[in-house]
C-alpha cells in the first residue's frame, strides 16, 4: 500500500527552526517528484516545494531562502527544515507525491496523490 | 502564476440535490484541472484529473467538465458523505496554485 507519515511537528517560537520528515512506504521517494503543501488554520491549500526526482527543487516565494527540502534514499524519507519560522507560517504540513499516472502530470506540473495525514506547526511566543 | 478562483465559497443543499461548484482559472490551462474533496482533519482526497477524468474508485456521481479556463464539478445526487470542502487545481504550469475552496454545507 503507497502511504505517507509525517511528523515533526509542535510549536515553536518565531525565529526558531524544525524539522519535518515525510516516510514513504510502498514506492521509492527519490524515484518520484515529492512535494509539500500546507493549510494555515481554516484556510485553504498552499503549495510550498517541490523535489523532482533528479536534482532540480522549487520553492514557494513565501519560504524561498527559509526552507530546504530535502530526502534520504536510504531512509526513503522526505524532509522539510524550516528556519527563520514566522506567524505566518503556521499551518498543517502535509507531504504528498506528485502523480505518476498518464493524465495526473503536464510535464513538470502534477496534481498530487497521495497525500500524507499532515502535521501542525505552530509559530508562536 | 496562473490564479485560481472557485465560487460559491459556501454551498447549503440537502441530500439528493444536485450541486456545481465553479473553478475559473487567470489564464487557460486546456484540460490541466484536478478536484479534490477535504474533509475536516483529513487530508485531500483526489478525485477528477484532467478535467474530467473520475479517479478510480469515486462514486460516478461526482463528474466534472470544462476546458480553457471555466470549469466545473457536479455532484449529481449528494449523499450524506459528500458534505466536505472542494480543491480545484491547475496543473499546467508550474506552481500548480489550488482555487480558495467551496465548503459544501448541509442545508
Amino acid at each position: 500500500e503507497v502511504q505517507l507519515v509525517e511528523s515533526g511537528g509542535g510549536l515553536i517560537q518565531p525565529g526558531g527552526s524544525l524539522r519535518l520528515s515525510c516516510v514513504a512506504s510502498g514506492f521509492t521517494v527519490s524515484s518520484n517528484d515529492m512535494n509539500w503543501v500546507r493549510q494555515a488554520p481554516g484556510k485553504g491549500l498552499e503549495w510550498v516545494s517541490v523535489i523532482y526526482s533528479g536534482t532540480t527543487i522549487y520553492y514557494a516565494e513565501s519560504v524561498k531562502g527559509r526552507f530546504i527540502v530535502s530526502r534520504d534514499s536510504s531512509k526513503n524519507t522526505l524532509y522539510l527544515q524550516m528556519n527563520s519560522l514566522r506567524a505566518e507560517d503556521t499551518a498543517i504540513y502535509y507531504c504528498a507525491r506528485s502523480g505518476s499516472e498518464t493524465g495526473y502530470c503536464n510535464g513538470g506540473s502534477c496534481l498530487f496523490d497521495p497525500w500524507g495525514q499532515g502535521t501542525l506547526v505552530t509559530v508562536s511566543s | 502564476d496562473i490564479q485560481m478562483t472557485q465560487s460559491p465559497s459556501t454551498l447549503s443543499a440537502s441530500v439528493g440535490d444536485r450541486v456545481t461548484i465553479t473553478c475559473r482559472a487567470s489564464q487557460s490551462i486546456s484540460t490541466w484541472l484536478a478536484w479534490y474533496q477535504q474533509k475536516p482533519g483529513k487530508a485531500p482526497k483526489f478525485l477528477i484529473y484532467k478535467a474530467s477524468n473520475l479517479e478510480s474508485g469515486v462514486p460516478s456521481r461526482f463528474s466534472g467538465s470544462g476546458s480553457g479556463t471555466d470549469f466545473t464539478l457536479t455532484i449529481s445526487s449528494l449523499q450524506p458523505d459528500d458534505f466536505a470542502t472542494y480543491y480545484c487545481q491547475q496543473y499546467y504550469t508550474y506552481p500548480g496554485r489550488f482555487g480558495q475552496g467551496t465548503k459544501l454545507e448541509i442545508k
